[in-house]
């Protein structure tokens, strides 16, 4: 099974800051990558798809990048309402396994 | 509009069974592979297996194959998942979720509200 592995687990931003979360698969898995968000005590979102393909309803300051092994998601600009937890998933071969997720607050 | 509710959770003994249920509406059921995917409270997600658009094809995540079996019902619009030989750890909140078309295939962009299922003596 693919291994999916986030960094960091948990970090804390200003409002207005860059943030970037990192996944990495534990074999190549092409661009078939997905982003989502789970706000509490809401049901996840997907936010990105095949790596960089922003779902609609997504704001512009997501963005998803990479390929194979290495991938990124990238809030370019944190708003209150982007406190959530962050989940990369493989969507390439099942079973489509999980990063353990990172968990964004409020400085 | 777009919508995935399910029902069948609550409290169960270990070694018990439940089925779980997924109604969905507003899209054409038949065109998408569906998912079952848990999380723990307070914990991540762990996806479990899936179903495909004509109900051929399912793979199982090896923690519940075996014991969980995925089906679905394309002229009701319902997705089921029938479990087995229940265990403590399989206490969860277990989500329902559609699997995007074509490039998007095994992404999630519909998801259930989610329905608990406590396993407990």
């Amino acid at each position: 099974d693919i291994q999916m592995t986030q960094s960091p687990s948990s970090l804390s931003a200003s409002v207005g800051d860059r943030v970037t979360i990192t996944c990495r698969a534990s074999q190549g898995i092409s661009n078939y990558l997905a982003w989502y968000q789970q706000k509490p005590g809401q049901v996840p979102r997907l936010l990105i798809y095949a790596a960089s393909t922003l779902q609609s309803g997504v704001p512009s300051r997501f963005r998803g990048s990479g390929s194979e092994t290495h991938f990124t998601l990238t809030i370019s600009s944190l708003q209150p309402e982007d406190v959530a937890t962050y989940y990369c998933q493989n969507h390439n071969s099942a079973p489509y396994t999980f990063g353990q997720g990172t968990k964004v607050e409020l400085k | 509009q777009v919508q995935l509710v399910e029902s069948g959770g609550g409290l169960v003994k270990p070694g018990g069974s439940l089925t779980l249920s997924c109604a969905a509406s507003g899209f054409t059921f038949s065109d998408h592979y569906m998912s079952w995917i848990r999380q723990v409270p307070g914990k991540g997600l762990e996806w479990l297996l899936y179903i495909s658009d004509s109900g051929s094809t399912m793979y199982y995540a090896a923690s519940v194959r075996g014991r969980f079996t995925i089906s679905r019902d394309n002229a009701q619009n319902s997705l089921f998942l029938q479990m087995n030989s229940l265990r403590t750890e399989d206490t969860a909140v277990y989500f329902c979720a559609r699997e995007g078309l074509n490039w998007n295939r095994g992404s999630l962009d519909v998801w259930g509200q989610g329905t608990t299922v406590t396993v407990s003596s």
